[in-house]
């Protein structure tokens, strides 16, 4: 099946730097939702981003539905150790399923 | 509040023995979604169902496996005659509405000897 392209594929960053990942498709979405992965678990939802444009924030998290609907954007500001993880973007059009990326391994110099 | 439960967490299956795997949505939530997740590697669909009725199952595998979300309890993924390829996290997910926010269980990890 279809995958998101996801950038990029792992960063290595020190604490207190910001983030900045992005997912592109060659398909138009009208739903963008971003989850983080810890090891062990499930991804948990962070941001769901419904109009081209719009631009959500949850705390330190930061993320954009592209105007192109074919990308989407997520940025962490003044990382923190727990932000370490694995974060996925997943795409949405109509009542078609949900296509994921293929994931950002986020790690934190100490 | 609970979220979305899965169990058991860790099933250890010798090969050709039977796996089910159970999910029981978030409240209010109709719609249930297996996932397949191999090591470091992102989550592939399996299939979508809602209460008695399986909606899309492009993404299961045509033999051994199969869904199910009776009216009462909980969604069940079964996998018969295991084989070793079938190691991965299984996640179940619920949502309100079709297709959009999707909530994730903790997941179970199967392992085949």
């Amino acid at each position: 099946g279809q995958q998101l392209n996801q950038s990029p594929q792992s960063m290595f960053i020190q604490e207190g730097e910001d983030v900045s990942m992005n997912c592109t498709s060659s398909s138009i979405f009208n739903t963008w939702l971003w989850y983080k992965q810890d090891p062990g678990e499930g991804p948990v939802l962070l941001i769901a981003l419904y109009k081209a444009g719009e631009l959500t924030s949850n705390g330190r998290l930061t993320a954009q539905f592209g105007i192109t609907r074919k990308d989407s954007f997520l940025n962490i500001s003044a990382s923190i150790p727990s932000d370490v993880g694995i974060y996925f973007c997943a795409g949405g059009f109509g009542n078609e399923k949900l296509t994921f990326g293929t994931g950002t391994r986020l790690t934190i110099i100490p | 509040n609970a979220g979305v439960m899965q169990n058991p967490r860790h099933l250890v299956r010798r090969r050709g023995q039977e796996a089910r795997l159970r999910c029981s949505p978030m409240k209010g939530h109709s719609h249930v979604y297996w996932y397949r997740q191999l090591p470091e590697e992102g989550l592939k669909f399996m299939v979508y169902l809602q209460k008695e009725n399986i909606i899309d199952e492009s993404g299961m595998p045509k033999e051994r496996f199969s869904a199910e979300f009776p009216k009462e309890g909980p969604s069940i993924l079964r996998i018969q005659q295991v084989v070793r390829g079938d190691s991965a996290a299984y996640f179940c997910a619920s949502s309100a509405t079709v297709w959009r926010e999707q909530y994730f269980g903790p997941g179970t990890r199967l392992t085949v000897t």
